[in-house]
């Protein structure tokens, strides 16, 4: 059973404009989330996190909304550049245990120029 | 190093042969993960490390699969006999404390023919 969804496999968006990738978890005790960007054969690297205490962090183009109720979590890009085309993971974690980091299976973003 | 650091960065095995996947983490960072990604999925959890100690190895597919971080530094994850379906990117990640922005290597790519 997966605990973190990414349901778009891709989007594509017009250079200049709003990405919105989004996610949506099961698992009612993560309390912390990450959003990841990966280019191909370069490992992961983080982009912004948010805490369950939040529901709004932003950094610069990047901003990563939280909606407790309805589980989901959504990260707009504002505005889209050609260099954001990679792959997005989400992922999730709990402060209890392990905080080990479940992830989504990824949206790849192609900006068009 | 300044990052996280993996080798081999590609390793090709027999099918039955046995591999070592080491990971040098970021100086200081107590934690350390091992994730594994099959193509066109996110990173799934192997096993977390809290300096010497492995807390948590759930993720771990196998009896076939062993890690071992014996200074709390550097980590090797070894797979034995290994099978086609251990083909996939091995990634390491640490972290300055527990709960943290987890910092990836580029990964170790295992082909096993």
């Amino acid at each position: 059973d997966q605990q973190v969804k990414q349901n778009s496999p891709s989007l594509s968006v017009q250079e200049g404009r709003i990405s919105i990738l989004n996610c949506d978890y099961t698992n009612s005790m993560f309390d912390y989330f990450l959003w990841y960007k990966k280019y191909p054969a370069e490992g992961p690297t983080f982009l912004i996190s948010i805490s369950s205490i939040k529901d709004k962090n932003e950094d610069g183009r990047f901003t990563v909304f939280l909606n407790k109720s309805a589980k989901h979590l959504s990260l707009h890009i504002v505005p889209s550049q050609p260099g954001d085309s990679a792959v997005y993971f989400c992922a999730a974690s709990g402060t209890s245990g392990t905080y080990k980091y479940i992830f989504g299976t990824g949206t790849r973003l192609k900006v068009l120029a | 190093g300044a990052g996280v650091s993996q080798s081999p960065r590609y390793k090709v095995a027999k099918r039955g042969q046995d591999v070592a996947l080491r990971c040098d983490p970021i100086s200081g960072h107590v934690s350390l993960f091992w994730y594994q990604q099959a193509l066109g999925q996110g990173p799934e959890f192997l096993t977390y490390f809290q300096n010497e100690a492995q807390l948590d190895k759930s993720g771990l597919p196998s009896d076939r699969f062993f890690a071992e971080r014996p200074e709390g530094s550097v980590s090797t994850l070894k797979i034995q006999r290994t099978q086609q379906e251990d083909s996939a990117v091995y990634l390491c990640a640490s972290s300055s404390q527990r709960g943290g922005e987890l910092f990836f290597g580029e990964g170790s790519r295992l082909t096993v023919l």
